[in-house]
């Protein structure tokens, strides 16, 4: 089975600073990572994701993510962020070769930006 | 592409009264999922579907709820009788397995259920 960890429930930064959400994740077989974004009062939509080859992934809206076997971790990143990066960010893992599809999210990062 | 389409967006009904809502997911997507949101408890899967066929139920909470896919385009989730701690907003969302990049689950917006 698998699971995610996101470390931090909620994270303020300042506006056109750098940000890292971090994520670890606990699985005994191989994984794909996820990480998504949830706007206020919209649905969640794919950020990113780590399927199979570069560590380092790049996203959508300048995020990026970096996948570390050995720590379990999959940190997001952005090096300036924007007002309008406030949203719920949920870090998810299902597992590799498995015809269930299922993915398991982690329980969100709630990230604020002030001006 | 419309993307997942879930009707109704917001519902408020009164306790004891059942509700149904409604999904239709991408076409082409063979698998359909249910997912609960709420302020204590996160995201919850409720229940999924391959092909149609339920999968995995074992997230519903109760026997309240119940689930169908009578086709490869539409989804129910019924809440019979509903309770104010059905509250929530609920998810459906959709992806296809088979080759690499394609399971991604595609969210539709969310249905706001209120149990007054």
């Amino acid at each position: 089975a698998q699971s995610v960890t996101q470390l931090d429930s909620q994270v303020p930064v300042f506006e056109e600073a750098p940000v890292e959400l971090r994520c670890n994740y606990s699985s005994s077989v191989s994984v794909y990572l996820f990480w998504y974004v949830q706007y206020p009062n919209q649905g969640l939509q794919l950020l990113l994701k780590y399927l199979s080859g570069s560590t380092l992934v790049k996203g959508i809206n300048g995020f990026e993510a970096e996948f570390n076997k050995s720590q379990t971790s999959f940190h997001l990143r952005k090096p300036s962020v924007h007002i309008s990066d406030t949203a719920e960010y949920f870090c998810a893992v299902s597992a590799r070769y498995s015809s269930a599809s299922k993915i398991i999210f982690g329980s969100g990062t709630r990230l604020s930006i002030r001006p | 592409d419309a993307g997942v389409i879930q009707s109704p967006r917001h519902e408020v009904t009164e306790m004891g009264q059942e509700v149904t809502l409604r999904c239709k997911p991408i076409s082409g997507h063979d698998y359909l999922f249910w997912y609960r949101q709420t302020m204590m408890r996160g995201l919850e899967l409720l229940i999924y579907f391959n092909n149609n066929v339920p999968i995995d139920d074992s997230g519903m909470p109760e026997d309240r709820f119940s689930a169908k896919m009578p086709n490869a385009s539409f989804s129910t989730l019924k809440i019979q009788p509903s309770e104010p701690r059905d509250s929530a907003v609920y998810f459906c969302a959709s992806s296809a397995f088979g080759t690499s990049g394609s399971i991604v689950q595609f969210f539709g917006p969310g249905t706001r259920l209120t149990v007054l």
